[in-house]
């Protein structure tokens, strides 16, 4: 079990700018979120997938956010033409079916200039 | 939108003292479960509630999930310098039956004085 990771760890971009972020759940977990953590905030749930099936997407989210798990495995988060506000922690987690408990990655910090 | 609120949001103790947390919702919950956030750390699990007027330890840590299932709270015995951090709670809305969607509060920074 070598855990969830996430990649990039850090990620500087100019506002306007399209940027990707990848997460590796742990391998026998069908589930995987995406949060969303700002400095003195609890995670912000973003959206889920249960094995390639995007479940919800959090109404938060603007149009500029895209996630995507295509083979049910790892995930991608595509923020377009990115802006100041998005600057925050992007966290992974991931879970079995049951239980729920989520397992989270050390997450990308995204700093927008 | 569902919130869930958490109180203190920072709480400073000398080691040796105890601490709680608090959780409320304004709607009956599924479960909640409890993480640890170390500084420049991730969210860790720590537990998940269930049962309505449910107790559980862990060594010095004592969980409840209230009999109406809408508040929870965490108790830390004699704190020690390791228990620095921040603690959430997380509500399980169980949407559509399919559970897994959390509801973070805003964490209680926890400091401890040696």
């Amino acid at each position: 079990d070598t855990g969830v990771s996430q990649n990039p760890r850090h990620k500087i971009t100019k506002r306007g700018q399209n940027v990707t972020f990848r997460c590796d759940p742990i391998s026998e977990h069908n589930r995987l979120y995406w949060y969303r953590q700002t400095l003195g905030q609890g995670p912000e749930f973003l959206t889920y997938f249960q094995n390639e099936a995007q479940l919800e997407k959090s109404r938060l989210l603007s149009d500029r956010f895209s996630a995507e798990r295509p083979k049910g495995s790892f995930s991608t988060l595509e923020i377009q033409r990115t802006e100041q506000g998005d600057s925050a922690m992007y966290l992974c987690a991931s879970s079995r079916d049951l239980p729920y408990e989520q397992y989270f990655g050390p997450g990308t910090r995204l700093t927008v200039t | 939108g569902q919130q869930v609120m958490q109180i203190p949001q920072y709480q400073h103790v000398q080691e040796g003292e105890d601490f709680t947390t608090y959780c409320n919702s304004s709607t009956t919950l599924s479960n909640i479960q409890w993480y640890k956030q170390r500084p420049g750390g991730h969210p860790v699990f720590l537990i998940q509630l269930v049962k309505s007027g449910e107790v559980k330890k862990q060594k010095r840590l004592t969980f409840q999930f209230g009999e109406a299932k809408k508040n929870s709270s965490l108790h830390i015995t004699a704190t020690q310098t390791t228990d620095v951090g921040t603690y959430f709670c997380a509500a399980d809305l169980m949407i559509y039956n399919q559970g897994g969607k959390l509801i973070f509060g805003q964490g209680t920074e926890l400091s401890v004085k040696p």
